[in-house]
């Protein structure tokens, strides 16, 4: 199993500002994942941070829009750049333990409103 | 791109009453897990079912799967204000592929 502390739960930015949402597991874990989910939706992977490489980004999602990094195999940073109303989401953070089942552990989220 | 797709979208029960959800995905898989939301936070695994399993319980709750029609149901017995959440289907198709996540039921619980 894998705890994940997940900070800020909440914010309230303003538009053009950027926010940096940082993940701590408290195991080392080689993949982590990030998820948006928007109000009512499911949730939608933005990028798997692998530590010592760059960030793999899923279509239509850019480095430049959400940078992310690894130092170390238990934390990761993932940060929404130049802020707009429509980045108002959930955001998680997630390992995968992998076994003979994968099973995935999620940080309580971020929810961030634009304003 | 989306694996499963649960429905109902949205369930709304007396406590009390049994919750059904189902879960249809498209392609094979090496198991499927349930997973609990409440008010938008971090996601919860309550089960896990693997391909060569038909039905499995944890306390209140019973899945099956059939692989042969793709399709999983979730049911939560004596339902309680409490399971009032969104409940995701996730497919694992093993080797490296991803955890992908349906759309999720909501569930509301009428005290």
């Amino acid at each position: 199993s894998a705890v994940i502390s997940q900070k800020p739960s909440r914010d309230i930015c303003q538009r053009g500002t950027s926010l940096t949402i940082q993940c701590q597991v408290d195991s080392q874990v080689t993949m982590m994942f990030w998820y948006r989910q928007q109000p009512g939706q499911s949730l939608t992977l933005i990028a798997t941070a692998n530590q010592g490489s760059e960030a793999t980004y899923e279509s239509g999602f850019v480095i430049d829009k959400f940078p992310i990094s690894r130092p170390n195999l238990t934390f990761s940073t993932l940060t929404v750049s130049n802020m707009s109303p429509e980045d108002s989401s959930i955001y998680l953070c997630s390992v995968e333990v992998k076994g003979m089942n994968t099973e995935a552990f999620f940080g309580q989220g971020t929810r961030l409103t634009v304003v | 791109s989306q694996q499963g797709e649960e429905d109902p979208q949205a369930l709304s029960i007396q406590e009390g009453e049994n919750a059904t959800m189902n879960c249809s995905y498209k392609t094979s898989i090496n198991n499927l897990q349930w997973y609990r939301q409440n008010s938008g936070r971090g996601l919860v695994h309550l089960i896990l079912i693997r391909s060569n399993e038909r039905e499995k319980h944890s306390g209140r709750l019973r899945v099956t799967l059939d692989t042969s029609k793709k399709s999983s149901s979730l049911l939560i017995t004596a339902s309680r204000a409490a399971d009032t959440a969104s409940y995701f289907c996730a497919t694992d198709a093993g080797r490296d592929d991803k955890i992908i996540f349906g759309k999720g039921t909501r569930l509301h619980i009428l005290p």
